[in-house]
């Protein structure tokens, strides 16, 4: 069973930093990974999606990264805004229609 | 485009009771899902539609069924709730399966 993982679960930054987000997953044979970022007591939003063909995917000051042989991605935010506070999920789908969310990271960008 | 619509925003049942979670996207998307969120065990599939007219079971599918009943719209219902179904309940879609999810902003439900 795919079981995914995210560390830091929290994480509190100064305005302005490079940051970046870990998402580890334990089963290598994935279709894609998607992160999304979810604000307070709202739905999830869509950030990035990578094929299990591509290495990484951006937009705007996002940039994800994955290594699916080591089961790993990464979530960089460049140049952090407090607007960026929120909580990030990644998710991946194996085989199937079923996404995996690992726990997410909660971050704070301090002004 | 109003994208995932979710009625109600939140919900207060007596253990026991039914009740259905209505869902309507407008992209015209082929496939739609239903989540349940949950303090420390993150999101979890309950059932999803792949296409019209067709439903699967998801990771945590007892004690709930589905309806699919247009392209536009793909309802959840409780028939009997008890209390470890309170959650966060978020409805989804996308255009393909494997394609980019769009979710609904969530029904909060409170089983008493």
């Amino acid at each position: 069973k795919q079981e995914v993982t995210q560390i830091p679960a929290a994480l509190s930054v100064p305005e302005g930093e490079n940051l970046v987000l870990n998402c580890s997953f334990t089963d290598s044979a994935i279709y894609n990974l998607q992160w999304f970022r979810q604000d307070p007591g709202k739905g999830l939003t869509s950030l990035l999606l990578i094929q299990s063909s591509q290495r990484e995917q951006t937009s705007g000051r996002l940039n994800a990264s994955l290594d699916k042989s080591s089961g790993r991605s990464t979530l960089y935010i460049a140049a952090s805004q407090p607007g960026d506070s929120a909580t990030y999920l990644c998710a991946v789908r194996n085989a199937g229609n079923m996404l995996t969310f690992g726990g997410g990271t909660r971050l704070m960008v301090k002004p | 485009n109003a994208g995932v619509t979710q009625t109600p925003k939140f919900q207060v049942l007596k253990t026991g009771q039914s009740m259905t979670l209505q869902c309507a996207q407008d992209m015209n998307h082929n496939s739609m899902y239903w989540y349940r969120q949950d303090p420390g065990m993150g999101l979890r599939l309950i059932y999803y539609s792949a296409s019209e007219g067709t439903t699967d079971k998801g990771e945590v599918p007892n004690g709930y069924n589905v309806s699919r009943l247009n392209k536009r719209e793909f309802s959840l219902r409780l028939e009997s709730a008890a209390p470890s179904q309170t959650s966060v309940y978020f409805c989804a879609s996308s255009e393909g399966a494997g394609e980019t999810q769009y979710f609904g902003p969530g029904t909060r439900l409170l089983v008493l």
